[in-house]
């Protein structure tokens, strides 16, 4: 069964360093999003992603976080300046579109990210 | 999204099944009832969703309340494998534009051998 694959499973960095999460999407998929849990909390949402474009972010995404496609295969997540705050499990899922029927999303096993 | 509510915690013996259930009063007409589960260190996995009538797949099954202010997954025969915790999650018609999923606490399900 296809799958969403995360790299790495798991970042140190050091704060105020740049960090880029990688995530390949499963193949056929159109809608690609990024999710973090912070240890013993909610999952929350973060960014949505479509056609080269963010269709939806949260209050979380601010100016640090970018997201990008570079490829056709490749989704990432890049925090710019990392805060001791950002250090949490990173999740990347995709869909199809999610026209009627609300298609379900397909997670990774995330990236866990611990900022030093 | 509507708010769902699930109880805290839930304990099952192994190969007997398991009612999860979960209120949401406030669900509107277009709202589909998604339920995930996640396994210890592992990403949010999707288990089933529908929209009135009952649905079943090879995970589980999706009992929906007539008045669909609640709803109840069924596991059949939980195994140590289906130790997890289960979020029922209301997301509305796609054409509402929102395709986000909001994550509330869930249930922490426990599987005694």
């Amino acid at each position: 069964e296809p799958e969403v694959t995360q790299t790495p499973s798991h970042q140190v960095t050091q704060m105020g360093q740049e960090v880029i999460l990688r995530c390949v999407p499963i193949s056929n998929h159109l809608y690609f999003y990024w999710y973090r849990q912070i240890l013993g909390q909610k999952v929350e949402f973060l960014v949505s992603f479509y056609n080269n474009e963010i269709s939806e972010k949260s209050e979380i995404f601010d100016d640090q976080f970018s997201v990008e496609r570079p490829d056709g295969s490749n989704f990432t997540l890049k925090i710019r300046s990392t805060k001791l705050e950002d250090s949490a499990m990173y999740f990347c899922a995709s869909s199809e579109a999610p026209r009627v029927g609300n298609q379900p999303q397909h997670f990774g096993d995330g990236t866990r990210l611990s900022i030093l | 999204d509507a708010k769902t509510t699930q109880p805290n915690s839930m304990e099952s013996n192994e190969e007997e099944p398991v009612h999860l259930p979960c209120n949401h009063s406030t669900i509107s007409g277009t709202d589909y009832i998604h339920w995930y589960r996640q396994l210890p260190s592992q990403g949010p996995e999707y288990v089933i969703h529908g929209l009135t009538s009952n649905v079943n797949n090879r995970m589980a099954s999706l009992a929906i309340a007539e008045d669909r202010k609640s709803s109840t997954l069924i596991l059949h025969r939980a195994t140590l494998r289906d130790a997890a915790v289960y979020y029922c999650i209301l997301k509305p018609y796609s054409g509402a534009g929102s395709y986000q999923l909001t994550f509330g606490k869930g249930t922490k399900l426990s599987v005694i051998p």
